[in-house]
């Protein structure tokens, strides 16, 4: 397996636009974390999914981030509009239910928001 | 959610044993103890999990005393690409995991 798949690398945007991030989990993983990671915050838990289903977004910062899971292959975090206080690394990781401290992380997306 | 105190940072040798102890005072009686590393511009990766005594893998150890309020991960005979930060979690089945700030080891040659 390829492991977790994040799109895209790097992402350069200017303030107010719209931001989507891509996430493929682990084929046959049940559930989908995303993370936030700064300097000042350190990692941060935003939303996470079992089979599909958001379960927690408590972490979400604000309206401006929404997340989907369409299917078991695929997961978006959306940011609209973005703002400078964006930038971050986003991770997304994914975890088979019955091991409960293993999640699998991606290499994650390095957004700035200029 | 248990709040995990690790040490800032640390530094060794390469070749030397090092063991980074994690503070959980009020961990829950159905919480794990997990720990994760992070190298530079890549996402945290396991190492090793466990609940109560010693849990021992190909990459370190872990002793947990039998109060469980801390936890002590065990690095063997480290090297340079060991350099890296070190989390400390616990969590239930619930699968929110709060990552803390972490522990910076710098291994020198």
């Amino acid at each position: 397996d390829a492991g977790v798949i994040q799109s895209p690398r790097h992402e350069v945007t200017e303030m107010g636009q719209e931001v989507t991030l891509r996430c493929k989990p682990i084929s046959g993983h049940d559930y989908l974390f995303w993370y936030r990671q700064t300097m000042m915050r350190g990692l941060e838990l935003l939303i996470y999914f079992n089979n599909n289903v958001p379960i927690d977004d408590s972490g979400m910062p604000e309206d401006r981030f929404s997340a989907k899971m369409p299917n078991a292959s695929f997961s978006t975090l959306k940011i609209q509009p973005s703002e400078p206080r964006d930038s971050a690394v986003y991770f997304c990781a994914s975890s088979l239910g019955a091991s409960e401290g293993e999640q699998f992380f991606g290499p994650g997306t390095r957004l700035t928001v200029l | 959610l248990a709040k995990t105190t690790q040490p800032i940072s640390m530094d060794s040798y390469e070749g030397q044993e090092v063991n980074i102890t994690c503070s959980h005072n009020n961990i829950a009686t159905n919480d794990y103890i997990t720990w994760y590393q992070q190298f530079p511009s890549q996402g945290p990766r396991f190492i090793i999990q466990g609940y109560k005594t010693k849990v021992t893998n190909e990459v370190a150890s872990l002793f947990i005393p039998a109060d469980r309020k801390s936890s002590t991960l065990s690095l063997p005979r480290v090297s340079l690409s060991d350099t890296a930060v070190y989390y400390c979690l616990v969590h239930t089945g619930g699968f929110k995991t709060i990552f803390g700030a972490g522990t910076r080891l710098f291994v020198k040659a």
